[in-house]
């Protein structure tokens, strides 16, 4: 059971489409976080909001769109991605502090065909 | 930049062996934290380790956190089979962000 939920689950595409998605949690926490993993590697960073502020963008492409609504929620905008863009998406939040103990959703496992 | 690294890689053991896995950082750490992630699944908090020289136990599982705050360990004592999964340690260094080690995936014969 996870108190960090990511939809879709799954998630296929092509590469003109445009897609979003969503990540829920309501611990209280204010920091959030996107990361990419592939297979059999770590969870690689791309994103953190601090306060529904943007505080770290590890130099993500412009076709990952990033955005915070509000405390509770974070959303990832997709557009024109590439096939090597395939991966677990997944999302985590902390208390409030960056870098502090994160909770993880499942993930969404996306596939660009 | 900070770079955590962990070793092995792969390990694989009878059921009932002990396992450990090791993290080293290049620069000094103001916490480390290790998470589990089951196939298929995906990471799960363990614990944070703050004080240099702080070993702490959660039942079989032994964590450990250098003098120098710049390593790390985690030690299973007597695996079962629903220890398989991949072990990440993340560092972080101030109020940086975390830094994961490359994991060390543990398969268990049992």
């Amino acid at each position: 059971d996870t108190e960090v939920t990511q939809t879709p689950k799954h998630l296929v595409m092509g590469m003109t489409n445009k897609k979003s998605l969503k990540c829920e949690q309501h611990m209280g926490h204010r920091a959030m976080y996107w990361y990419k993993q592939k297979a059999k590697k770590p969870p690689e960073l791309m994103f953190v909001y601090s306060y529904e502020k943007l505080s770290i963008n590890e130099s993500v492409p412009s076709r990952f769109s990033p955005e915070c609504p509000n405390s509770s929620l974070l959303n990832l905008h997709l557009h024109a991605l590439q096939p090597e863009d395939s991966a677990l998406y997944l999302c985590a939040s902390s208390q409030a502090r960056v870098g502090q103990p994160q909770h993880f959703g499942d993930g969404t496992r996306l596939s660009i065909l | 930049g900070q770079q955590v690294m962990q070793i092995p890689q792969y390990q694989h053991v009878q059921e009932g062996e002990d396992f450990t896995t090791y993290c080293n950082s290049s620069t000094t750490l103001s916490n480390i934290q290790w998470y589990k992630q089951r196939p298929g699944g995906h990471p799960v908090f363990l614990i944070q380790l703050v004080k240099s020289g702080e070993v702490k136990k959660q039942k079989r599982l032994t964590f450990q956190f250098g003098e120098a705050k710049k390593n790390s360990s985690l030690h299973i004592t007597a695996t079962q089979t629903t220890d398989v999964g991949t072990y990440f340690c993340a560092g972080q260094r101030g109020a940086q962000k975390l830094v994961f080690g490359q994991g060390t995936r543990l398969t268990i014969n049992p």
